[in-house]
C-alpha cells in the first residue's frame, strides 16, 4: 500500500541552524501538508501546498519557515535559523483530490534544537 | 473558527470491555470529521470519517463513531477492548466547502490504554 515517508526520522540541530525536513508523498496525491507537535501538545497545522504553491499557511509559518517541492516527488520544510521553541514532531500528509477525501500522513521527523 | 475538545487525556479499559472516546466540535459551517490513531514512534492512521449521508460511520479494527449535529458531538466507539487497541486517538475535524486542500484541526488527544 502507498505511504507516505519522511526522513530523517530524528533530526538534532544546534539553536540558529537551518534544518530541512523531506517528505515523500503517495505519488498520485495533489495536495501536501506540513503539521507540528510539540511534545504534550496537540497537533497543529503549519501549512498547505497545492499546485506549486502555498495554499494556506498558520501563524506559526513565519518568515523562517518555507516550503518546497523541488522535483516531482519530494516535498521539504526549511526552517532557517532554529529556535528551541521550534522542537517537535513533524508529519507530512498528502490527500488526492476531492474535497471528501482523508489526509495520508508520515511517520513523521523528531527534530530537537539544542 | 473551528475546534476540537477530546474529553479526558486518559482512558484505561480492561481489555474487553467497552471503549468509549469522546469529541465535541465547534464549527460554523457543516464539518467533515475524523478519528486518527497513532502507535506509538508510527505516524497518523485514519480510523474514520464523517463527511455526508449516514451519521453512524465504521471505520477500521472495529471502532465506529457517530455524528450528532444536535450534541456537536463524534464520539468513538468499540464494543470490546483489544490489548492491540492501546494507543493515541486523535479526533479532527476541516471545513466543508473551503477546497480541497482543507487543514485539520486536531483535538489534544485521548491515551488509551488496556489493560488484562
Amino acid at each position: 500500500e502507498p505511504e507516505v515517508t519522511q526522513t530523517p526520522s530524528h533530526q538534532v540541530t544546534q539553536m540558529g541552524q537551518e534544518v530541512i525536513l523531506r517528505c515523500v508523498p503517495i505519488s498520485n496525491h495533489l495536495y501536501f501538508y506540513w503539521y507540528r507537535q510539540i511534545l504534550g501538545q496537540k497537533v497543529e497545522f503549519l501549512v498547505s501546498f497545492y499546485n506549486n504553491e502555498i495554499s494556506e499557511k498558520s501563524e506559526i509559518f513565519d518568515d523562517q519557515f518555507s516550503v518546497e517541492r523541488p522535483d516531482g516527488s519530494n516535498f521539504t520544510l526549511k526552517i532557517r535559523s532554529t529556535k528551541l521553541e521550534d522542537s517537535a514532531m513533524y508529519f507530512c500528509a498528502s490527500k488526492t483530490s476531492g474535497i471528501y477525501n482523508e489526509q495520508f500522513f508520515g511517520p513523521g521527523t523528531r527534530l530537537t534544537v539544542l | 473558527a473551528q475546534s476540537v475538545t477530546q474529553l479526558g487525556s486518559h482512558v484505561s479499559v480492561s481489555e474487553g470491555a467497552l471503549v468509549l472516546l469522546r469529541c465535541n466540535y465547534s464549527s460554523s459551517v457543516p464539518p467533515y470529521l475524523f478519528w486518527y490513531v497513532q502507535y506509538p514512534n508510527q505516524g497518523l492512521q485514519l480510523l474514520l470519517k464523517y463527511t455526508t449521508g449516514a451519521t453512524l460511520v465504521k471505520g477500521i479494527n472495529g471502532f465506529e463513531a457517530e455524528f450528532k449535529k444536535s450534541e456537536t458531538s463524534f464520539h468513538l466507539t468499540k464494543p470490546s477492548a483489544h490489548m492491540s487497541d492501546a494507543a493515541e486517538y486523535f479526533c479532527a475535524v476541516t471545513k466543508t466547502f473551503s477546497g480541497g486542500y482543507n487543514k485539520l484541526i486536531f483535538g489534544a488527544g485521548t491515551r488509551l490504554a488496556v489493560h488484562p
